[in-house]
């Protein structure tokens, strides 16, 4: 079946420590998107990318890092420079062949800080 | 600035009708959205306008007015499954989705 997945569902940080948030697709889809929710917030755009080997800052960029080296893959760090990193973390994707109009989302990220 | 707001709760009962509202304000429009999450689990992707009027897909309706910024979610015949968060999305003049907070909606027997 065909789908989105992250690892892992629940991740502890410590002070002072980087982690990688994995996400992977086989929907053949071109874009990838990660976001971050917040209680009583609407879910804010960290990082995207529209085509391998590119990516583009969101809205809340500062202190997250990704890559795109395979369209399959689109993992997102965590680092120690991310001051308030406690949140659920969402990664979706898309593909112009329906018009971009819908993002697919995997199960999410739950980051608690220790 | 951009701004989607909804009502942070609401109340029904099952086999009822619930309509949840959304107003936005952004830099263009280029589509609206709205989305199902259940607490926990990811956004489910449930309607899509881009033109003004009534998109019905089963027991789940959407509304659009752009003229005056505005869309609504109809859900009828409610069922317990139906509780959960339902988020309003809009596409801006750059092609991103901008999100509202979502409505936490509670199904009572």
């Amino acid at each position: 079946d065909g789908g989105i997945t992250q690892s892992p569902k629940y991740l502890f940080r410590k002070e002072g420590q980087n982690v990688t948030l994995s996400c992977e697709q086989n929907l053949n889809h071109d874009a990838m998107y990660w976001y971050r929710q917040d209680p009583g917030q609407g879910l804010r755009l960290i990082y995207y990318s529209q085509i391998v080997n590119d990516f583009q800052k969101g809205d809340i960029a500062e202190g997250y890092s990704v890559s795109r080296e395979k369209k399959e893959s689109f993992p997102l760090t965590v680092t120690s420079a991310q001051k308030n990193p406690t949140a659920f973390y969402l990664c979706a994707s898309s593909t112009p062949e329906t018009g971009w109009e819908t993002q697919y989302f995997g199960p999410g990220t739950r980051l608690l800080v220790l | 600035g951009q701004n989607i707001d909804q009502p942070t709760e609401m109340t029904a009962t099952e086999g009822a009708i619930v309509q949840i509202n959304c107003t936005y304000q952004t830099s263009g429009f280029n589509g609206l959205f709205w989305y199902q999450q259940h607490a926990g689990e990811a956004p489910t992707f449930l309607s899509y306008n881009v033109l003004d009027g009534l998109e019905e897909k089963g027991r789940f309706s959407s509304f659009l007015s752009r003229s005056k910024g505005y869309s609504y979610l109809l859900l009828k015949e409610l069922q317990m499954k139906d509780s959960a968060s339902y988020l309003c999305a809009v596409r801006d003049s750059n092609y991103q989705l901008i999100w509202g907070a979502g409505t936490k909606l509670i199904i009572k027997p």
